[in-house]
């Protein structure tokens, strides 16, 4: 069955980094493209940013474009989010979507479970 | 990204149809989803393509999407259907989503 596992997260100083990552089973990983959301606490969704399935695309929200960055490594299943400059704002849980594009039915069709990222001082 | 706008809440019987309505400029001229996020999991889609359930997801769930206004229809609602509802859609390679309804059943 599809499982998407996120780790990484913890709690980092304003201004820190962290590195999220997220490993995929159960699917042809490298079929899909990938996505980053996240939820601010007691917050909506808010999403973060899309990799295309060979890495060829890459998109990110306005609110952490240039900041963090999105990437996947086929060969081990797996997507990661660095993200650099952390502000108080970024504190949310990180979900990783699997995203599927084939139109007209393009779909952010499965969840993983999130992982928090807290920013504090 | 798009601007979606949801009412915070709806109420509604059980065994009654409730509908969920998602306002977004020109939102029927693309197609919208559905997520559901019940207290303390991850979200879930419910509909895709404005009207497409996934597999596995309760016939009593469908959606509709015309003009300005994505709607979400639960029929014979139970109360294992109190969660939040999220609506969503692309635009220009961005996804936007609306702040959520908090579907209660009582």
């Amino acid at each position: 069955q599809v499982q998407l596992v996120e780790s990484g997260g913890g709690l980092v100083k304003p201004g820190g980094s962290l590195r999220l990552s997220c490993a995929a089973s159960g699917f042809s990983f490298s079929d899909y493209y990938m996505s980053w959301i996240r939820q601010a606490p007691g917050k909506g969704l808010e999403w973060v940013s899309y990799i295309s399935s060979i890495a060829g695309a890459k998109y990110y929200a306005d609110s952490v474009k240039g900041r963090f960055t999105i990437s996947r490594d086929n060969a081990k299943n797996s997507v990661h989010l660095q993200m650099n400059s952390l502000r108080a704002e970024d504190t949310a849980v990180y979900y990783c979507v699997r995203y599927i594009v084939e139109p007209p039915a393009a779909r952010l069709d499965f969840w993983g479970q999130g992982t928090l990222v807290t920013v504090s001082s | 990204s798009y601007e979606l706008t949801q009412p915070p809440s709806v109420s509604v019987s059980p065994g009654q149809t409730a509908s969920i309505t998602c306002s977004g400029d020109k939102l029927g001229d693309t197609y919208a989803s559905w997520f559901q996020q019940k207290s303390g999991q991850s979200p879930v889609l419910v509909i895709y393509q404005n009207r497409e359930r996934p597999s596995g997801i309760p016939e009593r769930f469908s959606g509709s999407n015309s003009g300005n206004t994505a709607t979400l229809t639960i029929s014979g609602t139970q109360t294992m259907d109190e969660a939040d509802y999220y609506c969503q859609a692309w635009d220009s390679s961005t996804a936007g989503f609306g702040g959520g309804t908090k579907l209660t059943v009582l």
